[in-house]
């Protein structure tokens, strides 16, 4: 069956150190996503691709970055870890309008 | 003032009970509408997915959707225990980027025995 994988599930890092989320789709699909969820404020778009070699910005960009160098793969960057980047984050894909959006199990991120 | 507004809850019910879900979006732009379970430490997934105005039914789940009020909403009958998870909204336009989901904060539900 077709799947997101994201790895690592669970990370603890320091402050000002460079952290990178992995996330593996094998539905071929286009569209795939960055989503950071906090209490109270549900999930929140980062970065955003629609194929290989685009990326774009989402609503809380600042500190990530991320690349797509295959249909894939979407890794994303944290280049510099602040406590503020403590969160649970989503990798996530869709295709076509990409209405039908399916989501990674997360992985759960602790900026120490 | 956020474009998708959710009640957090928690929302206790029991079982059996109907539970009921809304939320309440400000861009009239927005043409589908999704609703996701997502369970504790886990990915959310799709429940629901409607287009424009009007109900869906699948199963015990109802969703519907009153653009001119702007408001969405989430039945579910005869609930059980399996039942108790958070419920994120979501929706987005036909003029937006393909995919780009503007989400609810998620209701909280617990289906007591």
């Amino acid at each position: 069956d077709a799947e997101i994988t994201q790895s690592p599930r669970h990370k603890i890092t320091e402050t000002g150190r460079q952290v990178t989320l992995a996330c593996h789709q094998t539905w071929n699909h286009n569209n795939m996503f960055w989503y950071r969820q906090d209490l109270g404020h549900g999930l929140r778009l980062i970065h955003y691709s629609y194929g290989v070699q685009d990326t774009n910005k989402g609503e809380v960009s600042d500190g990530y970055s991320v690349s797509r160098s295959n249909t894939e793969d979407l890794p994303l960057t944290l280049e510099s870890a602040a406590s503020s980047q403590t969160s649970v984050y989503f990798c996530a894909s869709s295709e076509g309008q990409g209405r039908i959006t399916f989501f990674g199990q997360g992985t759960r991120l602790t900026v120490v | 003032q956020k474009e998708v507004e959710q009640d957090p809850g928690p929302l206790s019910v029991p079982e059996g009970a109907i539970v009921s879900l809304n939320c309440t979006y400000s861009n009239s732009a927005f043409q589908y509408f999704m609703w996701y379970r997502q369970y504790s430490r886990k990915g959310p997934e799709l429940l629901m997915y409607t287009y424009s105005s009007g109900n869906k039914e699948d199963g015990r789940f109802t969703a519907q959707v009153d653009k001119s009020s702007k408001y969405i909403s989430l039945f579910i009958r005869d609930s059980q225990p399996s039942d108790s998870a958070t419920y994120l909204c979501a929706m987005t336009s036909t003029t937006d980027s393909w995919g780009k989901l503007q989400f609810g904060a998620g209701t909280q539900v617990v289906v007591t025995p």
